[in-house]
């Protein structure tokens, strides 16, 4: 049973737009959660997290939003760049930590030059 | 070195045979995870050591798993009796006290024939 859901396998996006990713969880003990990018044959790298007492939080042109009602979160990425495309994982854990991370299934954005 | 280094990059092996995993740390990291990622999944964690011990092996799949840190640095994660499932790439992680940001390797790919 995923307790993360990234619903979209894939997303495409032309330079210069808004890129959307999406995130749904179902344990509502989770309080921190990130997004992770990854790209092939490397091992995933850090973006952005964000506590479960905040509702959003933004770095440059990486923000993400949480609603915690809907168990959703979302990452932003404005302007959207050809370096950019890459798998992003969105992950979930309790207590603050960054270990035992569940993580969803990942989106692949492709960004359009 | 500068990042966290893991060894070797890719095994092949029969089914049956014993395999040893061994992941270097980024230094003065305490913390250190490992995780399993199939195909089309996001990574699977495994084990998070504090330091020389284990502090939550929960998602070890069975005792054909075990991983050590015997010195609080590197740690090799040994697979006993390999089956074609085990087939992944292996993902270690470390993080400077568990609670902050967390650095991956680049993975070790196992295949098991």
């Amino acid at each position: 049973d995923q307790q993360v859901k990234q619903n979209s396998p894939s997303l495409s996006v032309q330079e210069g737009r808004i890129s959307i990713l999406n995130c749904d969880y179902t344990n509502s003990m989770f309080d921190y959660f990130l997004w992770y990018k990854k790209y092939p044959a490397e091992g995933p790298t850090f973006l952005i997290s964000i506590s479960s007492i905040k509702d959003k939080n933004e770095d440059g042109r990486f923000t993400v939003f949480l609603n915690k009602s809907a168990k959703h979160l979302s990452l932003h990425i404005v302007p959207s760049q050809p370096g950019d495309s890459a798998v992003y994982f969105c992950a979930a854990s309790r207590g603050g930590s960054q270990g035992n991370l569940i993580f969803g299934k990942g989106t692949k954005l492709s960004v359009k030059p | 070195g500068a990042g966290v280094s893991q060894t070797p990059s890719n095994k092949v092996t029969e089914k049956g045979k014993y395999v040893e995993l061994r992941c270097d740390p980024i230094s003065g990291h305490t913390a250190l995870y490992w995780y399993r990622q199939s195909l089309g999944q996001g990574p699977e964690f495994l084990i998070y050591f504090q330091g020389t011990g284990a502090a939550d092996d929960s998602g070890l799949p069975n005792d054909r798993f075990f991983a050590v840190r015997p010195e609080g640095s590197v740690s090799t994660l040994k697979i006993q009796r390999t089956e074609r499932g085990d087939s992944a790439v292996y993902l270690c992680a470390s993080s400077l006290n568990g609670d902050t940001e967390a650095f991956f390797g680049q993975g070790t790919r196992l295949t098991v024939v």
